[in-house]
C-alpha cells in the first residue's frame, strides 16, 4: 500500500517565524488532505488539495501529484499553531492514509 | 449544519470486556470511516461504511466490527479487549467514499483506555 513520509518529525519555532512541512507519498494519488490535530485530539481540516496551491490566511499548501509530494507553509507562526500536522493522501480505494505527523511547537 | 459527533469522549474498560463507540455523521453525509490512533502515531484505517454496507477494511482482526444505521450514524464494536486496544478512536464522515473525491471531516474522538 501507499507509504506516507512527513518531515521534519519535530519542529520548534519562535513566534513569528515561517516554516515548511513536507509530505512525500510512494504512489500516485487523486486527493490529499492536511490536518492539524489539537491538544484534545481533534483533527481540524486545513486543506483538501489534490493538486496545485491553495491559501487560507497564514497557511498555504501545494501538492505536486506527479512528483508525489505536498508542502504546507505556515507564515508568521503563533502559539496557537502548536500541535501535530498530518498529511493524508487517499489510496486507490479512497481511504485516507496518514503519515506519522510533524509535531510543531511555537514558543512565545 | 451539525458536525461529526462521537460518544463517549473517554472510556475505561477492563481487558476481555466489550465496548461500543458511537458516531453521528455530519448532516447530508452517507459515508463513515473509523480510525485508530495509538499514542505518538498517525491514525490507522479500521473500516468504512457507505449507505449501511461495509466499504473496505484495514488490517484489523474480526473482533473489530461495525454497523451503520439508516440515518448514517455508526457504531464501532470491539470484543475481547486487549491492552493494545488503548487508543484514540476517530470517526470521519464524508458526502461519499473517498474515490468519489469528497472531503472527510472528523469528530473529536473517543479515548479508550484498557486496563
Amino acid at each position: 500500500g501507499i507509504q506516507v513520509e512527513q518531515s521534519p518529525p519535530d519542529l520548534i519555532l519562535q513566534e513569528g517565524a515561517n516554516s515548511t512541512l513536507r509530505c512525500n507519498f510512494s504512489d500516485s494519488v487523486n486527493n490529499l488532505q492536511w490536518f492539524h490535530q489539537n491538544p484534545w485530539g481533534q483533527l481540524i481540516n486545513l486543506f483538501y488539495i489534490p493538486s496545485g496551491t491553495k491559501q487560507n490566511g497564514r497557511l498555504s499548501a501545494t501538492t505536486v501529484a506527479t512528483e508525489r509530494y505536498s508542502l504546507l507553509y505556515i507564515s508568521s507562526s503563533q502559539t496557537t499553531d502548536s500541535g501535530v500536522y498530518f498529511c493524508a493522501p487517499y489510496n486507490q480505494g479512497g481511504k485516507l492514509i496518514f503519515g506519522q505527523g510533524t509535531e510543531l511547537s511555537v514558543k512565545p | 449544519e451539525t458536525g461529526v459527533t462521537q460518544s463517549p469522549t473517554h472510556l475505561i474498560k477492563t481487558r476481555g470486556q466489550q465496548v461500543t463507540l458511537r458516531c453521528s455523521s455530519q448532516s447530508g453525509h452517507n459515508t463513515v470511516s473509523w480510525y485508530q490512533q495509538a499514542l505518538g502515531q498517525g491514525p490507522q484505517f479500521i473500516f468504512q461504511y457507505y449507505r449501511e454496507e461495509e466499504n473496505g477494511r484495514g488490517n484489523f482482526p474480526p473482533r473489530f466490527s461495525g454497523l451503520q444505521f439508516p440515518n448514517y450514524s455508526s457504531e464501532l464494536n470491539v470484543n475481547a479487549l486487549e491492552l493494545d486496544d488503548s487508543a484514540l478512536y476517530l470517526c470521519a464522515s464524508s458526502l461519499a467514499p473517498g474515490y468519489m473525491n469528497t472531503e472527510a471531516f472528523f469528530g473529536q474522538g473517543t479515548r479508550l483506555t484498557v486496563v
